[in-house]
């Protein structure tokens, strides 16, 4: 049982280099979300989707930006990465309000 | 704007005890809550979801309670083992979101 899957698990980038962290899971949920944790903050909302085509904005969107083409797929872009976006990374499916996570991508800006 | 709190923030005990961990909400119009363990460096493990027409789950050695009417859950541990050792956090939907609290560090001695 794959669930949701996270890649990559560790990521270090420069200043002002853009990537995508990559959200996949198996489990035909229509509800995809990215969360960001960081200490003292706990878990804030950056984005969601409902469906495919269907995005929209969190508690911290400023920074990112998601696409959902298929149901599987959730993919989270960094445009132009700031010391600021050093956090771990987690995204999650689910339904009905029940929420499965993947194991989280940590990423840290140079 | 749901607001959710945990207590206590840390909880120390010897192997064996049985323990109670504690979780509010401000807004009662809830339709369900879930409780999450998460391991150091890991992702957040789903332990339990309560429906709001149930008043409690149980999953092995552990129970949830939910008190819609007061604002309150909380999750019964019984005969608590060094695995145990995790944070453990509590959730509500809330729009297209979970919010969560910041959490229990529960810490179980050998």
């Amino acid at each position: 049982n794959a669930g949701v899957t996270q890649t990559p698990k560790f990521q270090v980038l420069k200043t002002g280099q853009s990537m995508t962290l990559q959200c996949a899971q198996d489990m035909n949920h229509e509800y995809m979300s990215w969360y960001r944790q960081d200490p003292g903050m706990g878990l804030r909302l950056i984005h969601y989707s409902v469906g495919a085509g269907i995005t929209d904005q969190g508690e911290v969107p400023n920074g990112y930006n998601v696409s959902r083409s298929t149901t599987e797929d959730f993919p989270l872009r960094l445009l132009s990465a700031a010391p600021s976006q050093t956090s771990v990374y987690f995204c999650a499916s689910g339904r009905q309000g029940e929420l499965f996570f993947g194991e989280g991508s940590r990423l840290t800006v140079l | 704007k749901q607001e959710v709190t945990q207590i206590p923030a840390a909880l120390s005990v010897p192997e064996g005890e049985n323990l109670v961990l504690n979780c509010s909400f401000t807004d009662s119009a809830i339709y369900n809550l879930q409780w999450f363990r998460q391991d150091p460096g890991k992702g957040l493990t789903s332990l339990l979801l309560i429906q709001s027409s149930q008043r409690e789950q149980t999953s092995g050695r552990l129970n949830a309670s939910l008190d819609k009417s007061s604002g309150r859950s909380t999750l019964y541990i019984a005969a608590s083992q060094p695995g145990d050792s995790a944070t453990y956090l509590c959730a509500v939907p809330y729009g297209n979101k979970l919010v969560f609290g910041a959490g229990t560090i529960l810490r179980v001695k050998s």
